[in-house]
């Protein structure tokens, strides 16, 4: 079974950057049709997706943060990582990363839990 | 971006209702549409991909229909665990796009 643990610091300045980490186990971060994806969710809000890499190390980004945001993976530690630079307290919310499934469909199957993080001195 | 309007924004019912959820595409989308289930503190999870299809081993009184711009999310009978914001989301052009969920509540 696969799992995704976010894992990184919940309390960043503003103006400084986020940077997230999640952990994929159960399987490799590198087999299969599958891409990695971050998306967030303000409390109380709906769905923002940040974007997404591929194992081959090609990425999107959402058009609204794309001048703050790389995605990265590290595939011999079955890692991918978020940096978001010069947060604000707009950028306050829960952090999810998520397995995309690539066959045809594009579809989101596995979900980490979340971790949140505030933007606040 | 792809705008995605659900309706209603929250919805109470009875257990046993027959639950429908509206999602509504500002362009065409064909098929490529996914909706999730997310209860409270949790993550979201898929119910159904391609607006029609089943993932595995979710419940057989959920489903959806539509194609093009307009999308419906149907539970036939409502229990108890079925409690949870509902979203639809697109994939057909990016950045994928959500709907802004559609809370249920028991009656």
């Amino acid at each position: 079974q696969v799992q995704l643990q976010e894992s990184g610091p919940g309390l960043v300045k503003p103006s400084q950057t986020l940077s997230l980490t999640c952990t994929v186990s159960g399987g490799s971060i590198s087999s299969g049709s599958y891409y990695w994806s971050w998306i967030r969710q303000p409390a109380g809000k709906g769905l923002e997706w940040i974007g997404r890499i591929y194992t081959s190390g090609s990425t999107n980004y959402n058009p609204s943060l794309k001048s703050r945001v790389t995605i990265s993976v590290d595939t011999s530690k079955n890692q991918f990582s978020l940096k978001l630079s010069s947060v604000t307290a707009a950028d306050t919310a829960v952090y999810y990363c998520a397995r995309g499934r690539e066959d045809g469909s594009y579809y989101f199957d596995y979900w980490g839990q979340g971790t949140l993080v505030t933007v606040s001195s | 971006d792809i705008q995605m309007t659900q309706s209603p924004s929250s919805l109470s019912a009875s257990v046993g209702d027959r639950v429908t959820i509206t999602c509504q595409a500002s362009q065409d989308i064909s098929n490529y549409l996914n909706w999730y289930q997310q209860k409270p503190g949790k993550a979201p999870k898929l119910l159904i991909y391609d607006a029609s299809n089943l993932e595995t081993g979710v419940p057989s009184r959920f489903s959806g229909s539509g194609s093009g711009t307009d999308f419906t999310f149907t539970i036939s009978s409502l229990q108890p665990e079925d409690i949870a914001t509902y979203y639809c989301q697109q994939y057909d052009n990016l950045p994928d796009t959500f709907g802004q969920g559609t809370k249920l509540e028991i009656k």
